[in-house]
């Protein structure tokens, strides 16, 4: 059964860089059917779709944030991962990583929280 | 951008009950529509994918429609384990992915 794990810091200083790593098991990162997106969730706010990656490397993020973030895949690794510049505390969140078939997200990481402060 | 509007923000409900959550997009989507259950502290788990089309596993209480601007997401008979967080999300061709604001679904 395919499942999702975040990893990496739970407190980035502000102007810093956000870094994450998802790590897929029980499946391949590099099947042709899927996309992997990151997807984020201020503290008790709604969920703010981050960007997506397919194994070959192509990317597309959200336009709010596509200055500030740069997604990749490692797919030696079995894992893809988020890297967020520039973080201010609007940035604390929990990020989830999910993979992505055709428009939905049908399976989820349990979700990292990070938090922005000095 | 393509605006969503979800209602209601927060509904209370008794067991039993048929209940209704709406999403309505600021331009045509097609079917382009799917819907979330999240409960506290886990990750969001997805229903209904292309309006209608039921995920694999998900209880048949659990129905989406619609098309174009207008959807809807029906609980046709609310069990306790259903008191969740909802969301819609809809995708456009930029492509962008955009979640409703939530309704947070309470047991009266």
């Amino acid at each position: 059964q395919l499942q999702l794990q975040e990893s990496g810091p739970g407190l980035v200083k502000p102007s810093e860089t956000l870094s994450l790593t998802c790590t897929v098991s029980g499946g391949s990162i590099s099947s042709s059917s899927y996309y992997w997106g990151w997807i984020r969730q201020p503290p008790g706010k709604g969920l703010e779709w981050i960007g997506s990656i397919y194994y070959s490397g192509s990317t597309y993020y959200n336009p709010s944030l596509k200055s500030r973030v740069t997604i990749s895949v490692d797919t030696s690794k079995n894992q893809f991962s988020l890297k967020l510049s520039s973080v201010t505390a609007a940035d604390t969140a929990v990020y989830y990583c999910a993979r992505q078939v055709v428009a939905a997200f049908d399976i989820w990481g349990q979700g990292t929280m990070v938090t922005v402060s000095s | 951008d393509i605006q969503m509007t979800q209602s209601p923000s927060s509904l209370s409900a008794s067991v039993g009950d048929r209940v209704t959550i709406t999403c309505q997009a600021s331009q045509d989507i097609s079917n382009y529509l799917n819907w979330y259950q999240q409960k506290p502290g886990k990750a969001p788990k997805l229903l209904i994918y292309d309006a209608s089309n039921l995920e694999t596993g998900v209880p048949s209480r659990f129905s989406g429609s619609g098309s174009g601007t207008d959807f809807t997401f029906t609980i046709s008979s609310l069990q306790p384990e259903d008191i969740a967080t909802y969301y819609c999300q809809q995708y456009d061709n930029l492509p962008m992915y955009t979640f409703g604001q939530g309704t947070k679904l309470e047991i009266k």
